[in-house]
């Protein structure tokens, strides 16, 4: 079976500081994907990012970077010099080859204070 | 369309009633998922179908839910004799497979479904 874990329910930032968003997954399988969203207030889903099993470079866009480690199971999220705009809740999400659908965690919301 | 597209957008309905709520996916993409959201929690996975293969149901809550997908397009989720607890947004998303690798799913804006 597959799991994501984002163990912080709740994250409160004041602009400009640097914030990391967890995200522990457990998979049997050797393929998967892992992918981040994002869920502004309107609701909306929007796809930040994906990255395969067996692709462990990090990666960065911008203010965003990605931390993708097997040895711990984890894909942790970390934005730098915040934002207001950055507050949303955020979904790290879980697909296995065997079975496609994405499995998500729980999400972290994230509030951004001027 | 250019994005997955869900209608109603907005859906309240009397308890026991029978609801259908319309998922247009991206055109081209193969994979269409079902997913609900009930308010300030997670999504939880309802179903799941690529092309022609049987679709994954394992996340359907009981046997009043049940779905289609016509042509390999338009998906049609059904909710029969609703319930209060059924009250949530209703998320749609489609994705496709390149090379046989999963790509990332876009999402349609929800159906958000009141039972009184």
């Amino acid at each position: 079976a597959q799991k994501v874990t984002q163990a912080q329910t709740e994250i409160s930032v004041v602009e400009k500081e640097d914030v990391t968003l967890d995200c522990v997954y457990e998979t049997r399988d050797t393929t998967y994907y892992l992918f981040w969203y994002k869920q502004p207030p309107s609701g909306e889903l929007v796809f930040l990012i994906r990255r395969n099993s067996f692709d462990e470079q990090n990666e960065i866009s911008g203010r965003y970077s990605w931390n993708f480690q097997k040895s711990t199971s984890s894909f942790n999220f970390t934005i730098t010099a915040s934002q207001v705009v950055d507050s949303a809740v955020y979904f790290c999400a879980l697909s296995v080859n065997s079975g496609y659908a994405l499995n998500f965690g729980k999400g972290t919301s994230l509030l951004v204070t001027p | 369309g250019a994005g997955v597209s869900q209608s109603p957008s907005n859906k309240v309905t009397e308890k026991g009633k029978d609801v259908e709520l319309r998922c247009d996916p991206i055109s081209g993409h193969t994979a269409l998922y079902w997913y609900r959201q009930s308010l300030g929690q997670g999504l939880e996975f309802l179903i799941y179908f690529q092309g022609n293969s049987a679709p994954d149901k394992s996340g359907l809550p009981s046997d009043r839910f049940s779905a289609e997908r016509t042509g390999g397009s338009v998906s049609t989720l059904t909710i029969q004799r609703t319930q209060q607890e059924d009250s949530a947004v209703y998320l749609c998303a489609s994705s496709s497979l390149t090379g046989g690798r999963v790509t990332e799913a876009f999402f349609g804006q929800g159906t958000r479904l009141t039972v009184v």
